[in-house]
Protein backbone atom coordinates (compact mmCIF):
# COMPACT_ATOMS: atom_id res chain seq x y z
CA UNK A 1 0.00 0.00 0.00
CA UNK A 2 0.75 3.44 -0.15
CA UNK A 3 1.48 5.22 2.91
CA UNK A 4 3.89 8.34 3.86
CA UNK A 5 4.76 9.41 7.32
CA UNK A 6 6.11 12.09 8.82
CA UNK A 7 6.75 13.45 12.55
CA UNK A 8 3.67 16.46 13.39
CA UNK A 9 5.70 18.95 15.33
CA UNK A 10 9.40 19.77 15.32
CA UNK A 11 10.92 23.12 16.89
CA UNK A 12 14.40 24.65 16.33
CA UNK A 13 16.33 27.86 17.72
CA UNK A 14 17.42 30.37 14.92
CA UNK A 15 20.51 29.69 13.10
CA UNK A 16 20.61 26.09 14.01
CA UNK A 17 19.81 23.20 11.44
CA UNK A 18 16.54 21.38 11.15
CA UNK A 19 16.08 17.94 9.89
CA UNK A 20 12.46 16.79 8.85
CA UNK A 21 12.02 13.15 8.20
CA UNK A 22 9.66 10.98 6.61
CA UNK A 23 9.29 6.98 5.71
CA UNK A 24 7.59 5.26 2.75
CA UNK A 25 6.53 2.47 2.12
CA UNK A 26 6.28 2.66 -1.90
CA UNK A 27 10.00 0.85 -2.65
CA UNK A 28 8.90 1.12 -5.89
CA UNK A 29 8.70 5.28 -5.74
CA UNK A 30 10.06 7.00 -8.71
CA UNK A 31 10.47 10.42 -7.37
CA UNK A 32 10.44 11.77 -3.83
CA UNK A 33 9.48 15.43 -2.63
CA UNK A 34 9.70 17.95 -0.41
CA UNK A 35 6.61 20.77 -0.38
CA UNK A 36 6.75 24.12 2.07
CA UNK A 37 3.37 25.53 3.09
CA UNK A 38 3.12 28.99 4.61
CA UNK A 39 -0.31 30.05 6.72
CA UNK A 40 -2.64 30.77 4.68
CA UNK A 41 -0.97 29.89 1.69
CA UNK A 42 -0.72 26.75 -0.62
CA UNK A 43 2.63 24.06 -1.54
CA UNK A 44 5.57 25.39 -2.55
CA UNK A 45 7.80 22.76 -4.09
CA UNK A 46 10.92 22.78 -2.26
CA UNK A 47 13.14 20.52 -3.97
CA UNK A 48 12.65 16.86 -5.03
CA UNK A 49 15.07 13.94 -5.33
CA UNK A 50 15.33 11.23 -7.88
CA UNK A 51 14.71 7.57 -7.02
CA UNK A 52 17.95 6.10 -7.76
CA UNK A 53 19.81 9.45 -6.09
CA UNK A 54 21.06 9.35 -2.47
CA UNK A 55 21.71 12.76 -1.62
CA UNK A 56 20.56 16.61 -2.90
CA UNK A 57 21.97 19.85 -2.34
CA UNK A 58 20.16 23.51 -3.14
CA UNK A 59 21.80 26.10 -1.53
CA UNK A 60 20.34 25.11 2.69
CA UNK A 61 18.64 22.46 1.77
CA UNK A 62 20.07 18.77 1.87
CA UNK A 63 17.72 15.72 0.56
CA UNK A 64 19.13 12.41 2.16
CA UNK A 65 17.50 9.26 0.44
CA UNK A 66 17.86 5.97 2.42
CA UNK A 67 15.98 3.46 -0.27
CA UNK A 68 17.04 0.58 1.67
CA UNK A 69 14.99 1.97 4.89
CA UNK A 70 12.96 3.84 2.78
CA UNK A 71 14.03 7.17 4.43
CA UNK A 72 13.98 10.50 3.20
CA UNK A 73 14.98 13.25 4.77
CA UNK A 74 15.57 17.24 4.82
CA UNK A 75 18.00 19.65 6.33
CA UNK A 76 17.76 22.73 6.50
CA UNK A 77 21.31 24.79 7.61
CA UNK A 78 21.01 28.00 9.33
CA UNK A 79 17.46 27.67 9.88
CA UNK A 80 15.04 31.19 9.55
CA UNK A 81 12.52 32.07 11.26
CA UNK A 82 10.70 32.81 7.70
CA UNK A 83 11.39 28.80 7.35
CA UNK A 84 8.64 28.55 9.98
CA UNK A 85 5.87 26.65 8.05
CA UNK A 86 4.69 23.21 7.33
CA UNK A 87 6.87 21.02 5.19
CA UNK A 88 5.44 17.87 3.63
CA UNK A 89 7.20 15.15 2.47
CA UNK A 90 5.20 13.13 -1.10
CA UNK A 91 5.82 10.12 -3.11
CA UNK A 92 4.65 9.41 -6.45
CA UNK A 93 4.17 5.22 -6.17
CA UNK A 94 4.12 2.72 -8.71
CA UNK A 95 1.24 2.26 -10.44
CA UNK A 96 0.64 5.05 -13.07
CA UNK A 97 -1.58 7.92 -13.03
CA UNK A 98 1.20 10.41 -11.50
CA UNK A 99 -0.59 11.27 -8.45
CA UNK A 100 1.02 12.31 -5.48
CA UNK A 101 0.55 10.62 -2.12
CA UNK A 102 1.47 13.32 0.86
CA UNK A 103 2.62 12.42 4.46
CA UNK A 104 0.87 14.61 7.20
CA UNK A 105 3.02 17.36 7.33
CA UNK A 106 5.57 18.61 9.62
CA UNK A 107 4.97 21.86 11.73
CA UNK A 108 8.55 23.92 11.74
CA UNK A 109 8.62 26.07 15.03
CA UNK A 110 11.93 28.81 14.66
CA UNK A 111 12.33 30.97 17.91
CA UNK A 112 15.17 33.28 18.80
CA UNK B 1 5.06 31.11 -14.57
CA UNK B 2 2.11 28.08 -14.03
CA UNK B 3 -0.68 29.84 -12.71
CA UNK B 4 -3.48 27.35 -10.71
CA UNK B 5 -6.69 29.68 -9.77
CA UNK B 6 -8.84 28.64 -7.43
CA UNK B 7 -12.70 30.75 -7.70
CA UNK B 8 -12.50 30.95 -4.10
CA UNK B 9 -10.78 31.77 -0.97
CA UNK B 10 -13.18 31.15 1.54
CA UNK B 11 -16.65 29.52 1.24
CA UNK B 12 -19.34 28.81 3.58
CA UNK B 13 -22.35 26.93 2.75
CA UNK B 14 -25.47 25.38 4.57
CA UNK B 15 -25.46 21.76 5.33
CA UNK B 16 -27.26 19.84 2.29
CA UNK B 17 -26.66 22.79 -0.63
CA UNK B 18 -24.86 21.82 -3.62
CA UNK B 19 -21.29 23.34 -3.67
CA UNK B 20 -18.72 23.98 -7.18
CA UNK B 21 -15.16 24.17 -6.27
CA UNK B 22 -13.49 25.77 -9.53
CA UNK B 23 -10.58 25.18 -10.59
CA UNK B 24 -8.47 26.55 -13.77
CA UNK B 25 -4.95 26.54 -14.81
CA UNK B 26 -3.09 28.42 -17.80
CA UNK B 27 -0.43 25.76 -18.63
CA UNK B 28 -2.48 23.02 -21.01
CA UNK B 29 -1.33 20.21 -18.02
CA UNK B 30 -2.95 17.32 -18.60
CA UNK B 31 -3.28 16.18 -15.01
CA UNK B 32 -5.31 17.60 -12.49
CA UNK B 33 -6.05 16.73 -8.99
CA UNK B 34 -8.13 17.60 -5.88
CA UNK B 35 -6.97 17.07 -2.66
CA UNK B 36 -8.67 18.03 1.22
CA UNK B 37 -5.82 19.22 3.81
CA UNK B 38 -7.03 18.46 7.29
CA UNK B 39 -5.08 19.12 10.33
CA UNK B 40 -2.88 16.16 11.63
CA UNK B 41 -3.86 14.22 8.26
CA UNK B 42 -2.14 15.70 5.29
CA UNK B 43 -3.67 16.12 2.03
CA UNK B 44 -5.66 13.72 1.11
CA UNK B 45 -6.72 12.73 -2.49
CA UNK B 46 -9.83 13.08 -3.65
CA UNK B 47 -10.05 12.58 -7.55
CA UNK B 48 -7.85 13.01 -10.10
CA UNK B 49 -8.22 13.57 -14.28
CA UNK B 50 -5.84 12.76 -16.62
CA UNK B 51 -7.32 13.67 -19.69
CA UNK B 52 -10.67 15.96 -20.83
CA UNK B 53 -13.51 13.81 -19.63
CA UNK B 54 -11.58 11.04 -17.83
CA UNK B 55 -11.37 10.95 -14.17
CA UNK B 56 -10.14 8.26 -11.45
CA UNK B 57 -11.41 8.20 -7.72
CA UNK B 58 -8.47 9.10 -5.29
CA UNK B 59 -8.30 8.19 -1.62
CA UNK B 60 -11.27 9.49 -0.17
CA UNK B 61 -14.32 9.94 -2.75
CA UNK B 62 -17.31 9.62 -0.84
CA UNK B 63 -19.42 12.35 -0.77
CA UNK B 64 -17.51 14.33 -3.85
CA UNK B 65 -17.91 14.18 -7.48
CA UNK B 66 -15.87 16.11 -10.14
CA UNK B 67 -16.29 17.27 -13.81
CA UNK B 68 -13.69 17.94 -16.27
CA UNK B 69 -15.38 19.37 -19.73
CA UNK B 70 -11.91 21.35 -20.94
CA UNK B 71 -8.52 20.47 -19.99
CA UNK B 72 -8.01 24.13 -18.51
CA UNK B 73 -11.01 23.56 -15.91
CA UNK B 74 -11.45 20.92 -12.88
CA UNK B 75 -14.57 21.34 -10.82
CA UNK B 76 -15.12 19.75 -7.66
CA UNK B 77 -18.85 18.86 -6.82
CA UNK B 78 -20.26 18.27 -3.35
CA UNK B 79 -23.74 16.93 -4.20
CA UNK B 80 -24.87 17.37 -0.43
CA UNK B 81 -22.68 19.25 1.71
CA UNK B 82 -22.02 18.04 5.11
CA UNK B 83 -20.04 19.14 8.08
CA UNK B 84 -17.38 16.87 7.94
CA UNK B 85 -16.58 18.18 4.42
CA UNK B 86 -15.97 21.36 6.83
CA UNK B 87 -11.76 21.55 5.28
CA UNK B 88 -9.07 22.89 3.32
CA UNK B 89 -9.06 22.21 -0.99
CA UNK B 90 -6.23 22.37 -2.85
CA UNK B 91 -6.22 21.70 -6.59
CA UNK B 92 -3.26 20.70 -8.07
CA UNK B 93 -1.88 20.82 -11.52
CA UNK B 94 1.20 18.12 -12.72
CA UNK B 95 3.56 18.45 -15.24
CA UNK B 96 6.46 15.81 -15.67
CA UNK B 97 8.03 15.89 -12.11
CA UNK B 98 6.47 18.96 -10.79
CA UNK B 99 3.09 19.58 -9.16
CA UNK B 100 1.46 23.34 -8.67
CA UNK B 101 -1.11 24.14 -6.70
CA UNK B 102 -3.34 26.92 -6.28
CA UNK B 103 -3.97 28.73 -2.87
CA UNK B 104 -6.89 26.66 -1.29
CA UNK B 105 -10.59 27.13 -0.63
CA UNK B 106 -11.67 27.36 2.57
CA UNK B 107 -14.97 25.57 3.03
CA UNK B 108 -17.26 25.80 6.25
CA UNK B 109 -20.51 23.67 6.05
CA UNK B 110 -23.00 25.11 8.72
Amino acid sequence: GEDVEQSLFLSVREGDSSVINCTYTDSSSTYLYWYKQEPGAGLQLLTYIFSNMDMKQDQRLTVLLNKKDKHLSLRIADTQTGDSAIYFCAEIPSGGYNKLIFGAGTRLAVHP
Amino acid sequence: DVKVTQSSRYLVKRTGEKVFLECVQDMDHENMFWYRQDPGLGLRLIYFSYDVKMKEKGDIPEGYSVSREKKERFSLILESASTNQTSMYLCATKLGTEAFFGQGTRLTVV
